[in-house]
């Protein structure tokens, strides 16, 4: 499976904007990135997609560079509740499991 | 919004025992998956399930290791003799279709503690 790379952690001021990076430079094109969370003490959650064009959906907003070698997951106004550890992983159409990284813990400050 | 049900939330059992975790997943999804999460640890694929077989299974998905869905609406992950290192938390997840604009939903697992 194609590796990605996030920070360990990251901190973010209630109801403002984040940004949560992720690189994967060694994608292929039939790599599909996908965003999962997990909050404590739940399992983890879907929270978006995408091939090669930005994707918005209710929970939050996928950018992809034009290379394809990174993504960032945009969280529009960040609440308490967002508080998780956040995937990056990418997955071939058509592959039926997820490999879990590391990801990246998200701590927002009231 | 549907769910991934599992019981037990919680499970205690004594090495050597066998262990059953149960899953509820929705209803009109057709691929299923056991994960698990060893305390401070990564998620890890365990095994897939389709069409009423193992679609995938892992190196950790060893003979201990079994699935049915016995009743079309249950899906089950049998530990036939635990080990304390199979204390972990599980979890499940369900598919609709292998398809570009679904995303897997996992239940909330189940924590088994193998003593």
């Amino acid at each position: 499976d194609a590796k990605t790379t996030q920070p360990n952690s990251m901190e973010s001021n209630e109801e403002e904007p984040v940004h949560l990076p992720c690189n994967h430079s060694t994608i292929s094109g039939t790599d599909y990135i996908h965003w999962y969370r997990q909050l404590p003490s739940q399992g983890p959650e879907y929270v978006i997609h995408g091939l090669t064009s930005n994707v918005n959906n209710r929970m939050a907003s996928l950018a992809i560079a034009e290379d394809r070698k990174s993504s960032t997951l945009i969280l529009h106004r960040a609440t308490l509740r967002d508080a998780a550890v956040y995937y990056c992983i990418l997955s071939q159409f058509g592959n039926e499991k997820l490999t879990f990284g590391t990801g990246t813990r998200l701590t927002i400050i009231p | 919004e549907p769910e991934v049900t599992q019981t037990p939330s919680h499970q205690v059992t004594q090495m050597g025992q066998e262990v059953i975790l149960r899953c509820v997943p929705i209803s009109n999804h057709l691929y299923f998956y056991w994960y698990r999460q060893i305390l401070g640890q990564k998620v890890e694929f365990l095994v897939s399930f389709y069409n009423n077989e193992i679609s995938e299974k892992s190196e950790i998905f060893d003979d201990q290791f079994s699935v049915e869905r016995p009743d079309g609406s249950n899906f089950t992950l049998k530990i036939r003799s635990t080990k304390l290192e199979d204390s972990a938390m599980y979890f499940c997840a369900s598919l609709k279709e292998v398809k570009a604009n679904y995303g897997y939903t996992f239940g909330s697992g189940t924590r088994l503690t193998v003593v």
